[in-house]
């Protein structure tokens, strides 16, 4: 049993287009983060949400805390936007789980 | 400011035989994870600690693998002996360690190891 599920998988887009990538989970959280990671290269946080919406830049990251469910979204999709995006929920005591990553390729 | 730093980046080794990886957080963290992540899978936590008390050890594999944090900063987790099913990437994270599950964690390039 997962209790984080991304989907999709694996993403191609093309260069400028508009990307969303979901999140869903089963347990009560205290936090949710997405996360980025690039061809050997170390884990980046890009969010931590609790509720509602954040946005850096062209990345945008939303939560329905009823809904269990969260959504990354990238605007004018770039190359360099290509990597793994992974969400992660954050329990109660300090435990994560993580999902399983989505892959993101935009070609140019 | 320098981030979570991993040594070494690539380890090849025979099975059955002893591993060891290092990790220094970011000065002031208090919290320090290790995770192992399979190729295609997220991470998967093996062991957290809060200063130098190992506080979830649960998803560790006691029999081949331990771990120590010294006086609350370097980490150290080994792995002995190591099987074929032990090639993943090992990753340190860290963070402030005040605000729980809502604290931004800080991961290092990880130690990709392979055994033959």
């Amino acid at each position: 049993k997962n209790e984080v599920e991304q989907s999709p998988q694996n993403l191609t887009a093309q260069e400028g287009e508009f990307i969303t990538i979901n999140c869903s989970y089963s347990v009560g959280i205290s936090a949710l983060h997405w996360l980025q990671q690039h061809p050997g290269g170390g884990i980046v946080s890009l969010f931590m949400l609790s509720s509602g919406k954040k946005k850096h830049g062209r990345l945008i990251a939303t939560i329905n805390i009823q809904e269990k469910h969260s959504s990354l979204h990238i605007t004018a999709s770039h190359p360099r936007d290509s990597a793994v995006y992974i969400c992660a929920v954050g329990l109660a005591g300090n435990q994560f789980y993580f999902g399983t990553g989505t892959s993101l390729t935009v070609i140019p | 400011e320098a981030g979570v730093v991993q040594s070494p980046r690539y380890k090849i080794i025979e099975k059955k035989q002893p591993v060891a990886f290092w990790c220094n957080p970011i000065s002031g963290h208090n919290t320090l994870y290790w995770y192992r992540q399979n190729l295609g899978q997220g991470p998967e936590l093996l062991i957290r600690y809060e200063n130098e008390e190992a506080v979830d050890d649960s998803q560790l594999p006691k029999d081949r693998f331990s771990a120590e944090r010294l006086k609350g900063v370097d980490s150290t987790l080994k792995i002995q002996p190591a099987e074929l099913g032990d090639s993943a990437v090992y990753l340190c994270a860290s963070s402030l360690g005040l605000a729980g599950s809502t604290d931004t964690q800080y991961f290092g390039p990880g130690t990709r190891l392979t055994v033959l």
